[in-house]
């Protein structure tokens, strides 16, 4: 049974583009969550989504950053004309029913 | 906005001492989870508790819930080189599915 996947494990882009980091949730997992850490920090909480609904977005920035998680298909958390406060790690986590969420190695975004 | 305090923030120890850490809120959580996190890698799952004063182990780990529901706490008995790394406790906020992660527990064992 394959674990959460992210892709891609490292992403670098120069400021003003578009990065688009995906997360497939193991099988059988309909909660997805997306969260953020920087450098020698916990990880924050940006939203958390089942298939095809928002259900919590409090901890995402209004401007430049969406998320979705459609009925066929990855989980994108997408970010819009990056700025080099954009560097960090995303982490994407998966849960059955909303209780243990595991999660997968991560994408290591860079800002130039 | 609600916090979790974890503490301490790191620690050294000497290969086969125990170690303990916890997390504490002023806000009431009704599951806390306990993982583990290598450089370069995501966290991964210790233990799970669901209960307010449940106590549960896997291996060498034991982890409490608070009564109070607002604290937990990771025992880990007789440390071993491959603990190192950096523990994080996370709490659902009650009536949610949001998780709450705590700040960190940067773990090193001295051989």
């Amino acid at each position: 049974n394959a674990g959460v996947m992210q892709n891609p494990r490292h992403l670098v882009r120069r400021r003003g583009q578009e990065a688009r980091l995906r997360c497939s949730p193991m099988k059988g997992h309909s909660h997805v969550y997306w969260y953020r850490q920087l450098p020698e920090e916990g990880l924050k909480f940006m939203v958390y989504l089942q298939k095809e609904n928002i259900i919590d977005e409090s901890g995402m920035p209004k401007e430049r950053f969406s998320a979705e998680f459609p009925k066929e298909g990855p989980s994108i958390l997408r970010i819009q004309q990056v700025v080099r406060g954009d560097s960090a790690a995303y982490f994407c986590a998966s849960s059955r029913d909303g209780n243990e969420q595991f999660f997968g190695p991560g994408t290591r975004l860079t800002v130039l | 906005g609600q916090q979790l305090n974890q503490s301490p923030q790191s620690m050294f120890i000497q290969e086969g001492e125990d170690v303990s850490m916890n997390c504490t809120s002023s806000s009431i959580f009704n599951t806390w989870l306990w993982y583990k996190q290598d450089p370069g890698e995501g966290p991964v799952l210790l233990i799970a508790l669901y209960k307010a004063g449940e106590l549960t182990s896997n291996g060498r780990l034991t982890a409490q819930f608070g009564i109070t529901r607002k604290d937990s706490f990771l025992n880990i008995s007789a440390s071993i080189p491959s603990d190192v790394g950096i523990y994080f406790c996370a709490g659902r906020i009650s009536g949610t599915y949001k998780y709450i992660f705590g700040t960190g527990t940067r773990l090193k064992v001295l051989a």
